[in-house]
C-alpha cells in the first residue's frame, strides 16, 4: 500500500525551510528518501532504520518515528538545486509479506 | 553515473510485439529491483531479486511481464504482447542488502503506439 506524502507541492524562495511528510498505514521497517529531477532518474538521499532515527547531512535532515509510523524530510535554507520531486520510499510488511513502495512524491520548486 | 546501466535506453514498438530490457547492476550488490514509472508519478516496484532468486513480484503485474537474473549479475524484464498502457519509463536498481541506499540506473523508455 503506498505511503502518503504531504504536501504535494511546495514553493519557496531561496534560503526559506520545508518539511515533507510521510505517512504508512503499516508496520515500517525503513524509510528512503530520494530526489528526482526533471527527465532524470531518482538519487538517493537518507535511509531512515527503525528504531526512532534521524539523519542529517548538510542542510537536509529527516526524522522517522516508527510508532507513528512516519517520517519528515528537513530541508533548511533551501538552495536553488533543491528544486525537484522528492519521494518516500517505505520497506514494510503487510498481509502479503515484505515490500518496498514510493510514496506519490512532493514536487518542491525554489525559487530565486 | 551510479554504475548501473540499462539497455536500450529507448524503445518504440508496435502494440502487440514483445521487448526485452537488461539491467546490469553495481557488480557486489545481491539486490535488483525492476520499478515502473509514468509522467508525474512515483517509481513503481515490479518486482526484486536477491541474487538469482526473484523474491516478490507486484500482485498488480500483469502475467505478461516476465523477469530473470540468471546468474545473480546481470536481469532481464521481458513485455510480452505490449499494450499501449505498458509506454512508461522502466528503473532499474540495485542495493548491497535489504535496507541499502538503492541506485538507480538511467532507466529505459518504453513507447508503444
Amino acid at each position: 500500500q503506498q505511503p502518503v506524502q504531504s504536501p504535494q507541492a511546495v514553493i519557496l524562495r531561496e534560503g526559506e525551510d520545508a518539511v515533507i511528510n510521510c505517512s504508512s498505514s503499516k508496520a515500517l521497517y525503513s524509510v528512503h528518501w530520494y530526489r528526482q529531477k526533471h527527465g532524470e532518474a531518482p538519487v538517493f538521499l537518507m535511509i531512515l532504520l527503525k528504531g526512532g532515527e534521524q539523519k542529517g547531512h548538510d542542510k537536509i535532515s529527516a526524522s522517522f518515528n516508527e510508532k507513528k509510523q512516519q517520517s519528515s524530510l528537513y530541508l533548511t535554507a533551501s538552495q536553488l538545486s533543491y528544486s525537484g520531486t522528492y519521494f518516500c520510499g517505505t520497506e514494510g510488511r503487510d498481509n502479503y509479506g515484505q515490500n518496498f513502495v514510493f510514496g506519490p512524491g512532493t514536487r518542491l520548486s525554489v525559487l530565486p | 553515473d551510479t554504475g548501473v546501466s540499462q539497455n536500450p535506453r529507448h524503445k518504440i514498438t508496435k502494440r502487440g510485439q514483445n521487448v526485452t530490457f537488461r539491467c546490469d547492476p553495481i557488480s557486489e550488490h545481491n539486490r535488483l529491483y525492476w520499478y515502473r514509472q509514468t509522467l508525474g508519478q512515483g517509481p513503481e516496484f515490479l518486482t526484486y531479486f536477491q541474487n538469482e532468486a526473484q523474491l516478490e513480484k507486484s500482485r498488480l503485474l500483469s502475467d505478461r511481464f516476465s523477469a530473470e537474473r540468471p546468474k545473480g549479475s546481470f536481469s532481464t524484464l521481458e513485455i510480452q504482447r505490449t499494450e499501449q498502457g505498458d509506454s512508461a519509463m522502466y528503473l532499474c536498481a540495485s542495493s548491497l542488502a535489504a535496507t541499502d541506499t538503492q541506485y538507480f540506473g538511467p532507466g529505459t523508455r518504453l513507447t508503444v503506439l
